[in-house]
């Protein structure tokens, strides 16, 4: 089984639609969790952490279920600008280096 | 700019060739990372400082590769005899350890990566 593991789409959404992305892990020794934006042939920028209690920032709302080793980040009325690869990411805690689901492709369309 | 920055964007090189590439930090961070992306892949962790330290390294991470950080700042990330599978983006990323950050301190920020093709 991947360390992490993200449906790779790619999503076609209309814009103005709300899209969802799910991820899991398997390493339940993991204690950060983030979501990264890719843009094509550019490095990953980091979108926004997720914390236990889940969090948002703006149209972005991120979840974390430790239980079920489950992540998800769900994007409230899509913009064109939001098309991107959107990438789950994990850390073993401490500093250890990132370990990147491959990256679900997101196309919102006009 | 005052983001991480990398050097060169772009490398070719012919199969067996020894090839070194660049990474400048943010400033304050402590930490720096190296990161191996292919097509379709996210991005793979090979190495990470803390201070000059090197304190991890990947089993990716062949005896053809090796990487630095002498004062603790900048890094380079030399690859020797290279192949064609070493045919990649090459990424670094920085972040400022420490717990006073909260649960996620570990926030890596990238640069824009070179990318090196192996003819």
């Amino acid at each position: 089984r991947k360390e992490v593991e993200q449906d790779p789409g790619p999503l076609n959404v209309p814009e103005g639609a709300t899209v969802a992305f799910n991820c899991t892990y398997s390493n339940s020794a993991s204690q950060s969790f983030f979501w990264y934006r890719q843009d094509c042939r550019k490095e990953p920028k980091l979108l926004m952490s997720v914390y236990s209690s889940g969090n948002e920032d703006g149209r972005f709302t991120a979840q974390l279920n430790r239980a079920s080793q489950y992540i998800s980040l769900l994007i409230r009325d899509s913009k064109l600008s939001d098309s991107a690869t959107y990438l789950c990411v994990v850390n073993r805690g401490g500093a250890d280096g990132l370990t990147f689901g491959k990256g679900t492709h997101l196309i919102i369309q006009p | 700019d005052t983001g991480v920055s990398q050097d060169p964007r772009h490398k070719i090189t012919k199969r067996g060739q020894n090839v070194t590439f660049r990474c400048d930090p943010i400033s304050e961070h402590n930490r720096l990372y190296w990161y191996r992306q292919t097509l379709g892949q996210g991005p793979e962790f090979l190495t990470y400082f803390q201070n000059e330290a090197q304190l991890e390294k990947s089993r990716l991470l062949s005896d053809r590769f090796s990487a630095e950080r002498p004062k603790g700042s900048f890094s380079t990330l030399e690859i020797q005899r290279t192949e064609q599978g070493d045919s990649a983006m090459y990424l670094c990323a920085s972040s400022l350890g420490g717990p006073q950050r909260g649960a996620n301190y570990n926030e890596q920020f990238f640069g824009p990566g070179t990318r090196l093709t192996v003819l």
